[in-house]
């Protein structure tokens, strides 16, 4: 009974490269959230998706950083010309109800 | 804004002893409350939630309770174990954001022997 997996853990990349974020939510989850934390901060709620549908983006920066939860497949969040700001933890979580259950987060470090 | 706050940064309890997290919210419109556990460099497991027509949830020696017309939560852990070592996240959402979870700042917990 495979949890809420994501990959890669740990994940290192240059200014102005690109970031891709891979999220399985567990068996049975049509909810999966995306949330960050930034040093000595507590989690901060990005976006919201259900399968081919964004339902909250409130909490998404408004340029550079998009995400999908495709028909088939993980969802993506994806950052584009990272900056050192971005550098955090990014964790995913999934629901069947009001629930969430949180992967083990990607560890975004930009140089 | 911070919505929901955590005001004590770390507590340190002796083992065995009850451990007492608080936790304080500002939006009327939170119906439903979560509790998180969080070790270093691991996701926040999920430990016990509450809804807005209760006021106390207990599982194991994990209890919530919710004191509605303060905005106030707290989490007892009794006996507490040095595998309680860890930040503990209070969490809410509301019917006009739902699925949008609002994190407090976390408190550190220290169990000691």
């Amino acid at each position: 009974n495979a949890g809420v997996m994501q990959n890669p853990r740990h994940l290192v990349r240059r200014r102005g490269q690109e970031a891709r974020l891979r999220c399985s939510p567990m068996k049975g989850h049509s909810h999966v959230y995306w949330y960050r934390q930034l040093p000595e901060e507590g989690l901060k709620f990005m976006v919201y998706l259900q399968k081919e549908n964004i339902i909250d983006e409130s909490g998404m920066p408004k340029e550079r950083f998009s995400a999908e939860f495709p028909k088939e497949g993980p969802s993506i969040l994806r950052i584009q010309q990272v900056v050192r700001g971005d550098s955090a933890a990014y964790f995913c979580a999934s629901s069947r109800d009001e629930t969430q259950y949180f992967g083990p987060g990607t560890r975004l470090l930009v140089l | 804004d911070q919505q929901v706050k955590q005001n004590s940064p770390s507590l340190s309890v002796q083992e065995g002893r009850i451990s007492i997290l608080n936790c304080d919210y500002t939006n009327s419109m939170f119906d439903y409350f979560l509790w998180y556990k969080k070790y270093p460099a691991e996701g926040p497991t999920f430990l016990i939630s509450i809804s807005s027509i209760k006021d106390k949830n207990e599982d194991g020696r994990f209890t919530v309770f919710l004191n509605k017309s303060a905005k106030h939560l707290s989490l007892h852990i009794v006996p507490s174990q040095p595998g309680d070592s860890a930040v503990y996240f209070c969490a809410a959402s509301g019917d006009d954001s739902w699925g949008k979870l609002q994190f407090g700042a976390g408190t550190q917990v220290v169990v000691t022997p």
